[in-house]
């Protein structure tokens, strides 16, 4: 069983378009991460929730708006797509916060805006 | 923000070389993790060394950290071509946000 798993893989979108992201862990982890990948692979925080409260909020536009129904969910919605974010998102997981623990990572979802 | 960078970019070595990685990081840190991402898939992670240790082996790796000079080096002995993929080292700061902040990676090409 995927431990990390993020759907849709792909997703392919106009200029302008609303879409989400969804993400679910199945390891009992207490926080869970949006990551952004760039084209230079470079990789980049987006929020982080501990328990479905959030707790890392990196600058990012409020386009963006991660949402946790529960601790074993975190979605992303996106709004107003811009060509700037074109990606691939990473959703990850760990047992409790980042300090001394490994992260767990989905296997991305990449993001094309047209 | 701190950004760990890792050192060289690309590496290109026969299978059964070693591969030698190192990570530069700016800020005093609390401990650094050593994480391989295989291309069009998520990362997974390597090995985690505590800012009070010095060496660590895992397997065929090898991963020291010299906090005073705030680097770390990745080694992977006896490499085989399943090792091909991108290596990356992420840093929890001492202080700061319990968050993880990645580098901007190795590209490892071994060559059967």
């Amino acid at each position: 069983d995927t431990a990390v798993s993020q759907t849709p893989k792909y997703l392919v979108t106009q200029m302008g378009n609303d879409k989400s992201i969804k993400c679910e862990q199945n390891l009992g982890h207490d926080t869970m991460y949006w990551y952004k990948q760039d084209s230079k692979k470079f990789l980049k925080i987006m929020f982080s929730y501990n328990n479905k409260e959030l707790i890392i909020n990196e600058t990012v536009p409020n386009r963006f708006s991660p949402k946790s129904p529960d601790k074993a969910h975190l979605n992303l919605h996106i709004n107003s797509l811009e060509l700037g974010d074109s990606a691939v998102y990473f959703c990850a997981s760990s047992q409790r916060g980042a300090r001394g623990e490994k992260l767990f990572f989905g296997s991305g979802t990449q993001l094309s805006v047209l | 923000s701190q950004q760990g960078e890792e050192d060289p970019q690309a590496l290109s070595i026969q299978e059964g070389e070693n591969a030698t990685m190192n990570c530069s990081y700016k800020t005093s840190i609390n401990n650094l993790q050593w994480y391989r991402q295989n291309s069009g898939r998520g990362l997974v992670h390597l090995i985690l060394i505590r800012s009070n240790e010095r060496e660590k082996h895992s397997g065929r790796l090898r991963v020291t950290l010299d906090t005073s000079k705030k680097s770390s080096s990745l080694l992977i002995t006896a490499s085989r071509a399943a090792d091909t993929a991108s290596y990356f080292c992420a840093t929890d700061r001492s202080g700061a946000t319990n968050k993880l902040i990645f580098g901007t990676g190795t590209l490892l090409a071994v060559q059967p």
